[in-house]
């Protein structure tokens, strides 16, 4: 059972540098959401979709972008990587069902120098 | 904004004793969970409650739902080291809602 897996688990970036985080999940959900981490302030939701091809803004959008071409993925894009988004990102996913668990994956560690 | 405060953000106490963990917002929620995270690890669901007033057990742990859905506590009996971790409470402020909105975390240590 891998239930929510994601890629990379640590990686390191130069200011102004793009990347896509990658997750994935077997569970066959229909929800999927994005998250970070950070000391002192739980977790902050960045964007959610509640459906393949369907996505949301969360809590805190503004420097990411998302797909969800396929409903196993769900894909996070910094498009111009700056200081403040070095964070541990979560992703979960989790059945439409009202007050279903959402279940996580085990994160990815950003840095952004 | 943060909706959701937990009290204390760090709690480090001896093995056998007993805590609380304290979640407060001035909004109402339709339902509330408890999640535990370890070192390296996603969080993990423990417990839901959905009515005001309502208490569930899970084994040496309580949870308690506020009667006017605007605050939950976490009572742990006998702590274990195997308790050591982050407590995180989440709600859903609107029925059918599918987001949730996380507290700030409680940062627990079980000392043997």
């Amino acid at each position: 059972n891998a239930g929510v897996t994601q890629t990379p688990k640590f990686r390191v970036l130069k200011t102004g540098q793009s990347m896509t985080l990658l997750c994935a999940q077997d569970m066959n959900h229909e929800y999927m959401y994005w998250y970070r981490q950070d000391p002192g302030m739980g977790l902050r939701l960045i964007h959610y979709s509640v459906g393949e091809g369907t996505t949301a803004k969360g809590e805190v959008p503004d420097g990411y972008n998302v797909s969800r071409l396929k409903k196993q993925n769900f894909l996070l894009g910094l498009e111009s990587a700056a200081p403040s988004q070095t964070s541990v990102y979560f992703c979960a996913s989790s059945y439409w069902q009202q007050n279903q668990p959402q279940h996580f994956g085990d994160g990815t560690r950003l840095s952004i120098l | 904004t943060q909706l959701l405060e937990q009290s204390p953000q760090f709690l480090s106490i001896q093995e056998g004793e007993n805590l609380t963990v304290y979640c407060n917002s001035s909004s109402v929620f339709s339902s509330l969970q408890w999640y535990r995270q370890e070192p390296g690890e996603g969080p993990v669901l423990l417990v839901t409650v959905v009515t005001g007033g309502e208490v569930k057990k899970l084994k040496r742990l309580t949870f308690q739902f506020g009667d006017a859905r605007k605050d939950s506590s976490l009572h742990i009996t006998a702590a274990q080291p195997g308790d050591t971790g982050l407590y995180l409470c989440a709600g859903r402020t609107n029925f059918g809602n599918e987001k949730l909105t996380f507290g700030t975390g409680t940062r627990l240590t079980i000392i043997p």
